[in-house]
């Protein structure tokens, strides 16, 4: 059975980062592939980027480019997301998802749907 | 950027009424759609892949349909537990979610 664990609650400061992980386990993790999808307070998903850990390197949304870094570390069965520069407007939930993917074409993981979702990390930004 | 909106932006219904959630990507996305369902407090949950495909464990009365530009949730018979927000995603090397559609009781 697929279980993803995210990393507990954070309050962070404007203008610092915030490193969210989540630990896979019931998968075979080089192979899959893992999105972040941020959630701010009402309704509305958003996906900021992904990862396939056989690759390496993620892809990332427009909205998100150059201040989130998407990493995975095989050893540990961990994917990272880091977001930097925080404003307020980063207070949200952030979640983890095992993403479908249908591999790397053209320096690009190409991504389906999400099936199995972590339970969130919520991160404040506030002075 | 592929855009994706959805139609209504909220619904009350009654029970045992059949209701339609619709979909629409801004260009042609094949059958690149999923849906998910939101419960107050709750995670998102995967409803469909492949804009028909039933997710496991998945109530039969959630069908999926549509392809190109324009796709439609249905719930052929509405439950309470079936409150929820419903949320169309279109896949890509980008994925891109579509705004909502919030699903309550009459």
């Amino acid at each position: 059975q697929v279980q993803l664990v995210q990393s507990g609650a954070e309050v962070k400061k404007p203008g610092s980062s915030v490193r969210v992980s989540c630990k896979a386990s019931g998968v075979t993790f080089r192979r899959s592939a893992f999105s972040w999808v941020r959630q701010a307070p009402g309704p509305g998903l958003e996906w900021m980027g992904g990862i396939i850990p056989a690759y390496g390197s993620g892809n990332y949304a427009q909205k998100f480019q150059g201040r989130v870094m998407i990493t995975a570390d095989e050893s540990a069965s961990t994917v990272y997301m880091e977001l930097s520069s925080l404003r307020s407007e980063d207070s949200a939930v952030y979640y983890c998802a095992r993403t479908y993917t249908s591999g790397w074409f053209g320096g690009l993981g190409y991504y389906h749907y999400m099936d199995v979702w972590g339970k969130g990390t919520t991160v404040t930004v506030s002075s | 950027d592929i855009q994706m909106t959805q139609s209504p932006s909220s619904l009350s219904a009654s029970v045992g009424d059949r209701v339609t959630i619709t979909c629409r990507a801004s260009q042609g996305i094949s059958n690149d759609l999923a849906w998910y369902q939101q419960k107050p407090g709750k995670i998102p949950k995967l409803l469909i892949y492949d804009v028909s495909t039933l997710q496991s464990g998945v109530p039969s009365r959630f069908s999926g349909s549509g392809s190109g530009t324009d796709f439609t949730l249905t719930i052929s018979s509405l439950q309470p537990e079936d409150v929820a927000i419903y949320y169309c995603q279109k896949y890509d090397s980008v994925l891109t979610f579509g705004p909502g559609t919030t699903v309550d009781i009459k």
